[in-house]
């Protein structure tokens, strides 16, 4: 099986610009979870999606949001971007929601200047 | 709130010695545990997992865990360290009921000398 993308891997934007990030999961997994990973604070949750719904959400500002479609792909939108926003985001699919393993993508790296 | 906690930054052996990675966790009720690695530019991989049953846990790539409820911990070993264990490891604690939200560890960066 394949395992999760996610594309892009890199990103460079500047400050007031939003980005979106895709993920695809492993086929067959319906949840999609997302994190920031930084090194002040660690890997922190930033939601999760199960059958395009979103089942549980983390600590972060609305500028974060996302969405599910029917394939089990998934988008993670940052609108307004803050320096405080570089970061390695990671994107976790397992077969069930709140899954108990969860097989992670590559991340993307994200820049903000 | 659940929490995990790593004690150690870094911890470095010797190839061919044995290694422990520390990590003590706080749940309400009975915790699914997890550790996972990461390598340098990639995503997590998963190791092993504890949900019940035996308290000594084998994983991926000659790596074990034992729990111990008594002292809420979940430490990482492995008999014979290999140049290639170095990496960033990561414990991850979820609650068996309620949220289903995972949480992980600050990391723990695992130097293995040859």
């Amino acid at each position: 099986k394949a395992g999760v993308t996610q594309t892009p891997r890199y990103l460079i934007k500047t400050r007031g610009q939003q980005v979106t990030l895709s993920c695809s999961p492993i086929s067959g997994h319906r949840s999609v979870s997302w994190y920031q990973q930084t090194p002040g604070q660690g890997l922190q949750f930033l939601f999760e999606y199960f059958s395009e719904t979103q089942r549980n959400k983390g600590n972060f500002p609305g500028r974060f949001s996302g969405r599910q479609f029917s394939n089990s792909r998934s988008e993670m939108n940052v609108s307004t971007l803050e320096l405080g926003d570089s970061a390695l985001y990671l994107c976790a699919s397992s077969s069930k929601t709140g899954g108990e393993t969860q097989y992670f993508g590559p991340g993307t790296r994200l820049l903000v200047l | 709130a659940q929490s995990v906690a790593q004690p150690e930054d870094q911890v470095n052996v010797a190839e061919g010695n044995p290694l422990t990675v520390k990590c003590t966790y706080s749940v309400s009720g009975n915790p699914y545990l997890f550790w996972y690695v990461q390598y340098p530019n990639r995503g997590l991989q998963f190791l092993l997992k504890y949900i019940t049953g035996d308290n000594l846990v084998k994983g991926s790539y000659g790596f074990e865990a034992e729990f111990n409820k008594s002292q809420t911990s979940f430490h990482l070993k492995k008999p014979s360290a290999l140049v290639s264990d170095s990496a960033l490891y990561f414990c991850a604690v979820r609650a068996t009921g309620g949220s289903y939200i995972p949480t992980f560890g600050r990391g723990t960066s695992l130097i293995v000398h040859p």
